[in-house]
């Protein structure tokens, strides 16, 4: 079975700063997406950033990018230039390709932005 | 102008009741899913629906019934409330065909058993 592991469970960053969130999983399959979700206090489930495993390059967007060992099964996601509005919890999150695959996800991790 | 919308967003209830929560996308998507997120904040799928048709049934008690009346919509019926069914249930939804796998999600929402 899959399995997604955020093993820190709190991170803080200051404000302006960059700070990197951690992601392993574990999958036998060669077929897979990882994606980023931010979830703020307002319980919203946002997208942050997907990558296909089978593109080497590691996805962006915006001040957010990744970086994706696919050997070592390393997913983790950078912050650039941190702001206020991104302190929130950020889940990890692994599906196999193909069609009506679930989600699975890791326990997430809640950063905090000092001003 | 909501993608995925759900209703209510609260839903406060006493054990043994029955309740239902709705679920409408208008991002023209054909599969649509349920997921629980516990007290500890953990997201686990219960169901999915494609076209109408159930694909994923995860190890979820059977007073929870998923029902879809047509690609957009996914209610959630739950029977015989308990404690422990107090969480937030989200629905999402995803556009398989084309491969591009997002899932975007509703609002949430909370139901506390008391």
């Amino acid at each position: 079975a899959q399995t997604v592991t955020q093993s820190q469970p709190e991170m803080s960053v200051q404000e302006a700063e960059t700070v990197t969130l951690s992601c392993t999983y574990d999958t036998s399959e060669s077929d897979y997406y990882l994606f980023w979700y931010k979830q703020p206090p307002s319980r919203q489930m946002i997208l942050v950033i997907r990558q296909e495993a089978y593109k080497q390059q590691n996805a962006t967007e915006n001040r957010f990018s990744v970086n994706f060992q696919k050997a070592a099964k390393s997913f983790s996601l950078k912050i650039s230039d941190s702001q206020l509005g991104d302190a929130a919890m950020y889940f990890c999150a692994y599906r196999r390709g193909g069609a009506n695959s679930k989600l699975t996800f890791g326990k997430g991790i809640t950063l905090s932005v000092r001003p | 102008d909501t993608a995925v919308s759900q209703t209510p967003k609260y839903l406060v209830t006493q054990m043994g009741n029955d309740k239902s929560i709705k679920c409408e996308q208008n991002l023209g998507h054909d599969t649509m899913y349920w997921y629980k997120q516990d007290s500890k904040k953990f997201l686990k799928i219960m169901f999915s629906y494609n076209n109408k048709e159930l694909i994923i049934n995860e190890t979820v008690p059977n007073r929870f019934s998923p029902k879809s009346p047509d690609k957009a919509h996914l209610n959630l019926h739950i029977n015989s409330l308990e404690l422990g069914d107090s969480a937030v249930y989200f629905c999402a939804s995803s556009q398989e065909t084309l491969g591009a796998y997002e899932q975007y999600f509703g609002p949430g929402t909370r139901l506390t058993v008391t």
